[in-house]
């Protein structure tokens, strides 16, 4: 079975700065994806950034980048520049290629201080 | 990404009723999928939704509590059956994106059972 483990439930950073939250994940799988939702207030689920199991470069958008270490399965996410309407709780999720079912770690709460 | 709505945004409804929750998305997508997401907690799949067939649950998750329609490729519905405070939680529906491996997610629906 896949897990995914954040393993920090809150985050506080200053506004300009930069935050890097943490998520580690188990599995067998060799074909999957990996993905970081935002959830603000309103309880949207924003997609901020995508990364598939088989590149080795790491994805980027915009202040959103990761750090992927496959072998140690492990998939963080560093924003630059924290901006206040960054403030929101932070999934790590996991998608098996076959399923295409989301998997989701418990999350992080990050708070952009002005 | 495909716009996807809800209807209801919120609702309270009273223990041993049922609601039915909707979900519309403004393009065909082949893939639909109902989470759960309880208070201060993180998302959990209930069921894919499957046009034209039965959906496929999660354990843990049954029919006769959470039945669910799908009649065409842009319309899902979920019912939360003979309700109880329990099921207070945020209903949440998302689709794959069209030739990508991603899910996009709806609006939530906030229930409240007294």
């Amino acid at each position: 079975a896949q897990t995914v483990t954040q393993s920090q439930p809150e985050m506080s950073v200053q506004e300009a700065e930069t935050v890097t939250l943490s998520c580690t994940y188990d599995t067998s799988e060799s074909n999957y994806y990996l993905f970081w939702y935002k959830q603000p207030p309103s309880r949207q689920m924003i997609l901020v950034i995508r990364q598939e199991a088989y590149k080795q470069q790491n994805a980027t958008e915009n202040r959103f980048s990761v750090n992927f270490q496959k072998a140690a399965k492990s998939f963080s996410l560093k924003i630059s520049d924290s901006q206040l309407g960054d403030t929101a709780m932070y999934f790590c999720a996991f998608m098996v290629d076959s399923s295409y079912k989301l998997i989701f770690g418990s999350g992080t709460r990050l708070l952009v201080r002005p | 990404s495909a716009v996807i709505s809800q209807k209801p945004s919120r609702d309270i409804c009273q223990r041993g009723t049922s609601l039915t929750i909707q979900c519309q998305v403004d393009s065909q997508v082949t893939m639909m999928f109902w989470y759960r997401q309880q208070p201060g907690q993180s998302l959990t799949l209930i069921a894919t939704a499957n046009q034209g067939s039965e959906a496929t649950y999660e354990s843990g998750f049954v029919i006769d509590k959470f039945p669910i329609s799908r009649p065409n490729l842009t319309f899902s519905t979920l019912t939360v059956s003979n309700m109880s405070p329990e099921d207070s939680s945020i209903y949440l529906c998302s689709v794959k994106g069209t030739g990508v491996e991603t899910q996009y997610f709806g609006p939530g629906t906030r229930l409240l059972v007294l």
